[in-house]
């Protein structure tokens, strides 16, 4: 079956712009999980998704950074008024209730 | 909280040879996972092992093994007959048990298989 995917593959954006990344999970995973990757930080947890139940935001770095899944599957990953420390990959994984995390390609992400 | 330490941060192997990756982790909890992940300059994480940490026996799969020390907080990787495909960053990480739960990664490792 298909695995998890992610869009855009790339995107370049000015300082100050608003950006949307999406991801399309694995059909019938129930949790959804946003991790970021860059040079200086490695790999930090953002945002999961779990069922119905209220997302874990622990892992936001500031209030311009947003996320929702919608009907339980596709999420987007929301970036408002972006700042050259937000230039990174950012990779989406799903899971089954318990299980391994399968991920997606990633979006790189530049701010110019 | 959990921290996972990979202290190599680069290797080498020749084709054919064998190789360990070390990882070791800090936890309080009893129920949680360890994982291996590899990422190829494509940028697909991808999952190589997993192991319960419930569970003693140390997970296989294919050429690639664990060798996972629980009193010792410690979950080597070991490649055998590397293959030029496995270059790639390798990523130890951790995930508490009873449920979905966030993965906390190392470093990293790169790994670099030459011919």
């Amino acid at each position: 079956g298909a695995g998890v995917s992610q869009s855009p593959s790339n995107k370049v954006t000015e300082k100050g712009k608003d950006v949307e990344l999406r991801c399309d999970p694995i059909s019938g995973h129930t949790a959804l999980y946003w991790y970021r990757q860059s040079l200086g930080q490695g790999l930090e947890f953002l945002i999961y998704f779990q069922g119905n139940s209220a997302p874990d935001k622990s892992g936001l770095p500031s209030d311009r950074f947003s996320a929702e899944r919608t009907g339980g599957s596709v999420s987007t990953l929301t970036i408002q008024r972006t700042q050259q420390e937000d230039s990174a990959v950012y990779l989406c994984a799903s899971s089954p209730v318990v299980g391994t995390q399968y991920f997606g390609p990633g979006t790189r992400l530049t701010v110019l | 909280a959990q921290t996972v330490t990979q202290s190599q941060p680069e290797m080498s192997v020749q084709e054919a040879e064998t190789v360990t990756l070390s990882c070791t982790y800090d936890t309080s909890e009893s129920n949680y996972y360890l994982f291996w992940y590899k990422q190829p300059p494509s940028r697909q994480m991808i999952l190589v092992i997993r192991q319960e940490a419930y569970k003693q026996q140390n997970a296989t799969e294919n050429r690639f093994s664990v060798n996972f020390q629980k009193a010792a907080k410690s979950f080597s990787l070991k490649i055998s007959d590397s293959q030029l495909g496995d270059t790639a960053m390798y990523f130890c990480a951790f995930m508490k048990g009873g449920g979905s739960e966030k993965l906390v990664f190392g470093k990293g490792t790169k790994l670099t298989v030459n011919p």
